[in-house]
């Protein structure tokens, strides 16, 4: 069974310094593999996904990861945080099936603080 | 483009009440999947809906439903509502195209926030 294990409930940093938020999953199988953003009373924002592409995957807004299958590893970096970076961030595998099935299976989250 | 539809985006409910919450998805879309977000946890798998049919559940009781409608639109209801089931209910769309389902990330909408007193 697919599951994802977020390492760090908060994590807090000064702006202009780099961002890690670390993840680890166990899959099966070849995992899809994303990170979603949720800002405060805001629903889910897509960061990035990997597909068995590239092994570092770019997204949206300065954030990249790196899927590593030797540490089931998908850590999320930053070179450098803004103060509108704060917020909520999930690492997500998905259980994909034919059919149309698509399952996200969510971590519990990470709190990103952004200090000035 | 719009993106995924919720409504409402609040809802207060008494204990043992019934509630039915619509989605909208994106246009062209034609999977629905529900997820309930508990204060401080991770987003959980309820249904996903695709071309009218459920695809998948989640370990849901019975008391949660859902139906997809030819426009493609959704309703999620629960019945005999518990102080449990307060959350943010969140529905995703995405084109969902057969096999290929799982290149098709979902697109979420800001959800509706319940509480049951």
């Amino acid at each position: 069974a697919q599951s994802v294990t977020q390492l760090d409930s908060h994590v807090s940093v000064s702006e202009g310094t780099p961002v890690l938020l670390r993840c680890n999953y166990s899959s099966s199988y070849s995992p899809s593999l994303f990170w979603y953003v949720q800002h405060p009373n805001k629903g889910l924002q897509l960061l990035l996904k990997y597909t068995s592409a590239a092994t570092l995957v770019k997204g949206i807004n300065g954030f990249e990861a790196e899927f590593k299958k030797s540490e089931t590893s998908f850590h999320l970096t930053k070179p450098s945080a803004h103060m509108s970076d704060a917020a909520e961030y999930f690492c997500v595998v998905s259980d994909s099936r034919t059919g149309g099935y698509n399952k996200l299976i969510f971590g519990a989250g990470t709190r990103l603080a952004v200090h000035p | 483009d719009a993106g995924v539809t919720q409504s409402p985006t609040h809802l207060i409910k008494t204990r043992g009440q019934q509630v039915t919450l619509r989605c909208s998805p994106i246009s062209g879309h034609k999977s629905v999947s529900w997820y309930q977000q508990v204060l401080g946890q991770g987003p959980q798998f309820i249904f996903q809906y695709y071309e009218k049919e459920e695809r998948g559940r989640g370990n849901f009781p019975d008391r949660f439903s859902a139906r997809q409608f030819p426009n493609y639109s959704s309703e999620l209801n629960v019945n005999a509502l518990l102080l449990g089931d307060s959350a943010l209910y969140l529905c995703a769309s995405s084109l969902g195209t057969g096999s290929y389902s799982y290149n098709s990330p979902l697109h979420f909408g800001n959800g509706t926030r319940l509480t049951v007193t």
